[in-house]
């Protein structure tokens, strides 16, 4: 089963909202990533959770706050988002250590702020 | 961020041609994945490339790995209308980071 689940999918927020993506998957992957992508330009780099420790942050805005409660679920905090937030947010995981570097992405979670 | 050069940008193609597109990097990797995007929809994993010169199928796409390890090919064969959407290359680098380098797509439209 190579599946990452992700909800909503899609979501609609004020820019004094907050809410929160949701992201889990049972493959036994160790690492979990937040990707955000924009129409027609590649998967963007945010978080990336290995071990549930945060192992990468790409100088993301603090408007924006990972969360790890266990190996299984990611979640992404939005709090006083901006209109150029908006985009699809893709959760991904992968084996973490071992041989294989196959990297799965759930459908995404279309973010509109308006 | 990096991203890989993949070309071609767009293509137009009559249905049953087939296909090629590829990724090209000035570093090398130890793995490449190909994936297809439907609009508003995730990458959807098709072939995953771990050794130079390798050469993997699934159904009718083929993909391989290249052999200077800094760059792949995708090709489609008798392509078909639900082959539409937007390809991505995707490169591992050798140091082990979870940073994975994309391509720019490859945005494919058949005509029927």
């Amino acid at each position: 089963d190579t599946e990452v689940t992700q909800t909503p999918k899609h979501l609609v927020m004020g820019m004094t909202n907050k809410k929160s993506l949701k992201c889990e998957q049972h493959m036994g992957h160790r690492a979990m990533y937040w990707y955000k992508q924009k129409a027609k330009k590649p998967p963007e780099l945010m978080f990336v959770y290995s071990y549930e420790k945060l192992s990468i942050n790409e100088s993301v805005p603090s408007r924006f706050s990972p969360e790890c409660p266990n190996s299984s679920l990611l979640n992404l905090h939005l709090h006083a988002l901006q209109p150029e937030d908006s985009a699809l947010y893709l959760c991904a995981s992968s084996q973490g250590q071992g041989p294989s570097r196959e990297l799965f992405f759930g459908e995404g979670s279309r973010l509109t702020v308006l | 961020g990096q991203q890989l050069n993949q070309s071609p940008q767009s293509m137009f193609i009559q249905e049953g041609e087939d296909v090629s597109m590829n990724c090209t990097s000035s570093s090398i990797f130890n793995t490449w994945l190909w994936y297809k995007q439907d609009p508003g929809e995730g990458p959807v994993l098709l072939i995953a490339l771990y050794k130079a010169g390798e050469l993997t199928s699934n159904g009718r796409l083929t993909a391989q790995f290249g052999i200077t390890r800094k760059d792949s090919f995708l090709n489609i064969s008798a392509s078909i209308p639900s082959d539409v959407g937007i390809y991505f290359c995707a490169g591992h680098p050798t140091s082990g980071t979870y940073k994975y380098i994309f391509g720019t797509g490859t945005r494919l439209k058949v005509l029927a």
